[in-house]
């Protein structure tokens, strides 16, 4: 069955690290999301793709970085992590044709990240 | 400025009853919303949408109603089961312009007694 993974599922780091966060999905889909949830924020989205070599900044995007090398991942870099990035993080992926088209994103299992 | 805004943090319904969750927009260019239900420890499963050109869908147990006007949408969920026990999050999208990627409310934790 296609699939969304997330590696790790959890992870501890230290202040000033650089960590990547992986994300895998076997859909096939063009379009891949990274998400963090925080209490009271609700899920806030970091970067985004709409395709390979395609990358744009979303609502919480300074500290992070990520590259799209081929449709089926979307690694998420903290190039130096920092405590008020510790969060769980959540990848996504939708299969929508273009771009502004109504999308129904589905969800990895997150990963949860503590800096210390 | 929170765009999506989930004004119940928590819900507590008794099994076999209805539950009504709520979420209200303020951006007027919205014209696809979602509704995701997340247990503990998982990622958020997709659970139900509806198109601005719709006021109403619905799949088995849930039910999603929009009121473009009030900017307004409600899940009804009959008969609620001890399974529907979750946080769940509304969200909304703009398919003609502004924001990409979905916006997402806080979330209503919804517990179901027995």
């Amino acid at each position: 069955d296609a699939e969304i993974t997330q590696s790790p599922r959890h992870k501890i780091t230290e202040t000033g690290r650089q960590v990547t966060l992986a994300c895998h999905q076997t859909w096939n889909h063009n379009n891949m999301f990274w998400y963090r949830q925080d209490l009271g924020h609700g899920l806030r989205l970091i970067h985004y793709s709409y395709g390979v070599h395609d990358t744009n900044k979303g609502e919480v995007s300074d500290g992070y970085s990520v590259s799209r090398s081929n449709t089926e991942d979307l690694p998420l870099t903290l190039e130096s992590a920092a405590s008020s990035q510790t969060s769980v993080y959540f990848c996504a992926s939708s299969g929508a044709p273009g771009l502004r088209v109504p999308d129904t994103q589905y969800f990895g299992p997150g990963t949860r990240l503590t800096v210390l | 400025d929170q765009q999506v805004k989930q004004n119940s943090p928590s819900l507590s319904v008794q099994e076999g009853r209805i539950s009504i969750l709520n979420c209200d927009y303020t951006n007027s260019m919205f014209d696809y919303f979602l509704w995701y239900k997340k247990y503990p420890a998982e990622g958020p499963t997709f659970l139900i949408s509806i198109s601005s050109i719709k006021d109403k869908n619905e799949d088995g147990r849930f039910t999603v109603f929009l009121n473009k006007s009030a900017k307004h949408l409600s899940l009804h969920i009959v008969p609620s089961q001890p399974g529907d026990s979750a946080v769940y999050f509304c969200a909304a999208q703009s398919s003609g312009g502004g924001a990409d990627g979905l916006t997402f409310g806080k979330g209503t934790h919804l517990i179901i007694q027995p």
